[in-house]
């Protein structure tokens, strides 16, 4: 079964520190996989995307790496400010015959206290 | 800048009732998507759409249908509104292969 697995739940980090979050997939066959952040009562958006042969990608103060290997990949927020309170979640896409089928995973809420 | 809009960002319903949910992109996408998102479930698919007046189910299609008149324009209908269906609800749209752009979402509560 396609699973993507998310860790932890939740995090509460101060401002100024820096925090990883994981993600652990069994998604097969694999063609990218994405970490988006969702702001409370907002949609998703996207922050990086890998594809296979990536295993490391930036957007400012967020680097997503990628092992396909182990099919693990981990979004370091550095040097995390308030407004990166959001929920993270890790996306994978998967061929199929259609294209690409999502397959989401159940997110990681982070807070950022003062 | 892209857009993704939807009708409502909150809604309440009662048992049995039927409801609209309407998602209008701008960005001349050919693929649109209904997912309904629950803690801890992530955002699971309920139909999409790959052109106007096609449609196709996704992982939890029963309890919903979809109306796509317009490319623009993709619909989400509840028949009969349960409260099981109480959820929040996204809709997105892309080009074939590339990322998905998000509306805000709608909380619908059915009581």
């Amino acid at each position: 079964k396609n699973q993507v697995e998310q860790s932890p739940q939740s995090l509460i980090i101060l401002e100024g520190k820096n925090c990883t979050l994981q993600c652990n997939y069994t998604v097969s066959p694999f063609s990218n996989l994405r970490w988006y952040k969702q702001d409370t009562g907002r949609g998703p958006v996207s922050l990086t995307i890998m594809t296979f042969s990536e295993n490391t990608k930036s957007n400012g103060r967020y680097t997503a790496t990628l092992d396909a290997d182990t099919k693990q990949s981990s979004l370091h927020i550095t040097a995390s400010q308030l407004s990166d309170s959001a929920s993270y979640i890790c996306v994978v896409s998967l061929k199929v015959a259609a294209g690409n089928k999502l397959t989401f995973g159940g997110g990681t809420r982070v807070l950022v206290k003062p | 800048d892209v857009k993704v809009t939807q009708s409502s960002r909150y809604l309440v319903k009662r048992t049995g009732e039927k409801v609209f949910l309407e998602c209008v992109q701008d960005m001349d996408h050919e693929n649109m998507f209904w997912y309904r998102q629950d803690p801890g479930l992530g955002l699971r698919l309920i139909y999409f759409s790959y052109d106007v007046k096609m449609k196709e189910k996704g992982d939890i299609p029963e309890g919903y249908s979809v109306s796509r008149e317009k490319k623009e324009r993709f619909s989400l209908i509840l028949e009969s509104a349960s409260t099981n269906q109480t959820s929040m609800y996204l809709c997105a749209s892309n080009v074939q292969g590339y990322e998905q752009y998000f509306g805000p979402g709608t909380r619908l509560t059915v009581t």
